[in-house]
């Protein structure tokens, strides 16, 4: 049971375009949300992360949007630059619950 | 500051020996976790820990063992290595006082078993 989907394997974008990754969730206990960034042969890295009390949250590039109604979040990334190119988790958890959950990522590909 | 320590980072098991895999955090977190990344699976969690002296049970915990050590330390154990735990395997770490925090990640023991 996939609690956490990311349902494009593949993104291509445009250098200064803007990229929107896509996560849907299912378990409605989910109360906070982060984005990790992966390069090959390193270790996840963070990115942005939102709490269920807010609807948006900026950090220079990127912002993430999350639809509590719909249980769906994306990760904007304007303006796409070519070290953008890396796989793009996003990850749940719920509070009081330390089980953090990961989707299948995303391959985000920059192209000059 | 080292963060979060994996060792080894290659490993090639034959099929049925048994090895521990090594993690510590430097963090003071009292959070941890082992994942496993393999081509279209994601982050699939193991187990994880979320104090000292406790384990719990993650997507994929079917021949695989812990031990939280202590604090700093949590350690994976394939008992009777199969070629299907052939993957990369990270270790990550998450400070539980604070709610809202991200986890920190090793970078990865890259685990073959033939």
């Amino acid at each position: 049971d996939q609690q956490v989907k990311q349902n494009s394997p593949s993104l291509s974008v445009q250098e200064g375009r803007i990229s929107i990754l896509n996560c849907d969730y299912t378990n409605s206990m989910f109360d906070y949300f982060l984005w990790y960034k992966k390069y090959p042969a390193e270790g996840p890295t963070f990115l942005i992360s939102i709490s269920s009390i807010k609807d948006k949250n900026e950090d220079g590039r990127f912002t993430v949007f999350l639809n509590k109604s719909a249980k769906h979040l994306s990760l904007h990334i304007v303006p796409s630059q070519p070290g953008d190119s890396a796989v793009y988790f996003c990850a749940a958890i719920g509070f009081g619950n330390e089980k953090l959950t990961f989707g299948t990522g995303t391959r985000l590909t920059i192209i000059p | 500051n080292a963060g979060v320590t994996q060792t080894p980072k290659f490993q090639v098991l034959k099929t049925g020996q048994s090895m521990t895999l090594q993690c510590a955090q430097d963090m003071n977190h009292n959070s941890m976790y082992w994942y496993r990344q393999d081509p279209g699976m994601g982050l699939r969690l193991i187990y994880y820990s979320a104090s000292e002296g406790t384990t719990d049970k993650g997507e994929v915990p079917n021949g695989y063992n812990v031990s939280r050590l202590n604090k700093r330390e949590f350690s994976l154990r394939l008992e009777s290595a199969a070629p299907s735990q052939t993957s990369v395997y990270f270790c990550a770490s998450r400070d539980r006082g604070n709610m809202n925090t991200e986890a920190f990640f090793g970078q990865g023991t890259r685990l073959t078993v033939v």
